[in-house]
């Protein structure tokens, strides 16, 4: 199956801990994107990978930190979470140049 | 900066009944527009994309034209079902920029009840 995988599907934890999310796709695509989706359902970009190389890296605090082995995984580690990163975080992909992005299903993070 | 604004919802419609969703932009570049859809308890999905301007794009039932005077993008639809009922975006691509970034906005919330 093609596609963007994402785990855990829920991640309930404490402020102050670390936390790690993975993605990876299967669909060839050589971009990969975090987004942050809030409450509201707005989402927001956190960053963007072509290539394992770092391309946009928006206004995100410092405690979260992308992570590239290869083009097709990209993970995501929040050192320290804060009640506000209390969100569904989602992973997508496309290939560079074309502007479509394939999304996988996201992560809810519940920080108590 | 781009920037997209769209319906705000929540929207609440009755099966058989058309949908419009607004959607306007602001960009200096040239942008593809785009539509997506988020089921409940998915992420995004493509509904459909138009690269050029005074085109249409359409999937499903659901069609959107580029209309760069008046830079808009509507999303219409003639008749909703309930399995319409999700959250709908408007985004629009960077294409001048080189990291084909998406702006997407808030996003408008459709319930459609039989």
């Amino acid at each position: 199956e093609t596609a963007v995988f994402q785990t855990p599907n829920y991640h309930v934890t404490q402020v102050g801990n670390e936390v790690s999310f993975n993605c990876k796709q299967t669909l060839g695509h050589d971009t990969m994107y975090w987004y942050k989706q809030d409450s509201k359902k707005l989402l927001k970009i956190m960053f963007s990978y072509n290539n394992k190389q770092l391309i946009v890296n928006e206004t995100v605090p410092r405690r979260f930190s992308p992570q590239s082995s290869d083009k097709a995984h990209l993970n995501l580690r929040i050192k320290s979470v804060e009640p506000e990163d209390s969100a569904v975080y989602l992973c997508a992909s496309s290939t560079w140049g074309l502007y479509e992005q394939y999304f996988g299903p996201g992560t809810r993070l519940t920080v108590l | 900066g781009d920037s997209v604004t769209q319906t705000e919802g929540p929207v609440t419609l009755s099966e058989g009944t058309s949908l419009t969703v607004n959607c306007s932009y602001e960009t200096k570049q040239y942008p593809t527009l785009f539509w997506y859809v988020q089921y409940p308890g998915e992420g995004p999905q493509l509904l459909f994309k138009v690269p050029k301007a005074n085109e249409k794009g359409s999937n499903r039932g659901f069609e959107a034209t580029y209309n760069k005077e008046a830079t808009s993008f509507h999303l219409q639809k003639a008749s909703v079902q309930e399995s319409d009922s999700a959250v709908y975006y408007c985004a629009l691509s960077d294409s001048g920029g080189s990291n084909a970034k998406l702006t997407f906005g808030k996003g408008t919330k459709l319930s459609v009840k039989s």
